[in-house]
């Protein structure tokens, strides 16, 4: 059973152009939750995509964008990259519970973005 | 809103050791907590939770009991070894409607023969 991956493993941007991530969540795993991880600090929420749509946001500006497709894989986009957005991409993913929120995130490698 | 404070490192400990990393939240509600290990190089990798006050979540040898009077928990381990050296974050994760994960900022442990 392959868990959650993540593509490409590391990037290489200069200042001012656009990113595309991508995760493809573990198997049975409805809904996929990004992450930013500037080194030496913990996770930051990015955002959560369940049902194709955006349901939560952390305090990121609209420049992240993102998508969900039907098969529940997700893109992280970054426009307009500034060099605070070198950093670990973070993708999780999880079963979606039925009563009561989700179940355990499980995380992939990551992607580690590097903007010069 | 929600946080989670961690005990700052890094902590370096000879193998065999009693290890104890401190953590203590701030959320309304009823979080689940968590503690994730990150070894070097590699994404998160989930080591214990608990969902509700007074359990106790374990693995690997790795325990934390969640303390709702005190808002904590506290990672411990009786008897350290070589390969548990990495980061190690607790986070905590909000109630239906609130489902991010909130992390501290990491404790990197390394053990030394």
């Amino acid at each position: 059973d392959a868990g959650v991956t993540q593509s490409p493993t590391h990037l290489i941007k200069t200042r001012g152009q656009q990113v595309t991530l991508r995760c493809s969540p573990k198997s049975g795993h409805d809904t996929v939750s990004w992450y930013q991880q500037a080194l030496g600090q913990g996770p930051q929420f990015i955002f959560q995509y369940y049902e194709e749509e955006e349901r939560q946001r952390g305090n990121f500006p609209d420049r992240f964008s993102g998508h969900q497709f039907p098969n529940y894989s997700s893109e992280l986009n970054v426009n307009a990259l500034l060099l605070g957005d070198s950093a670990l991409y973070l993708c999780a993913s999880s079963p979606r519970k039925r009563a009561r929120g989700l179940e355990t995130q499980y995380f992939g490698p990551g992607t580690r973005l590097l903007v010069l | 809103g929600d946080s989670v404070t961690q005990m700052e490192g890094p902590v370096t400990l000879s193998e065999e050791a009693f290890l104890t990393i401190n953590c203590t939240y701030t959320a309304t509600g009823y979080p689940s907590l968590f503690w994730y290990v990150q070894y070097p190089g590699e994404g998160l990798q989930l080591l214990l939770k608990a969902t509700k006050a007074d359990d106790k979540g374990s693995n690997k040898g790795f325990e934390a009991t969640y303390r709702k009077e005190t808002t904590s928990f506290h990672l411990e381990k009786g008897s350290v070894q070589v390969s548990d050296s990495a980061v190690y974050f607790c986070a905590l994760e909000g109630n239906f409607g609130n489902e991010k994960l909130t992390f501290g900022t990491g404790t990197r442990l390394t053990i030394i023969p």
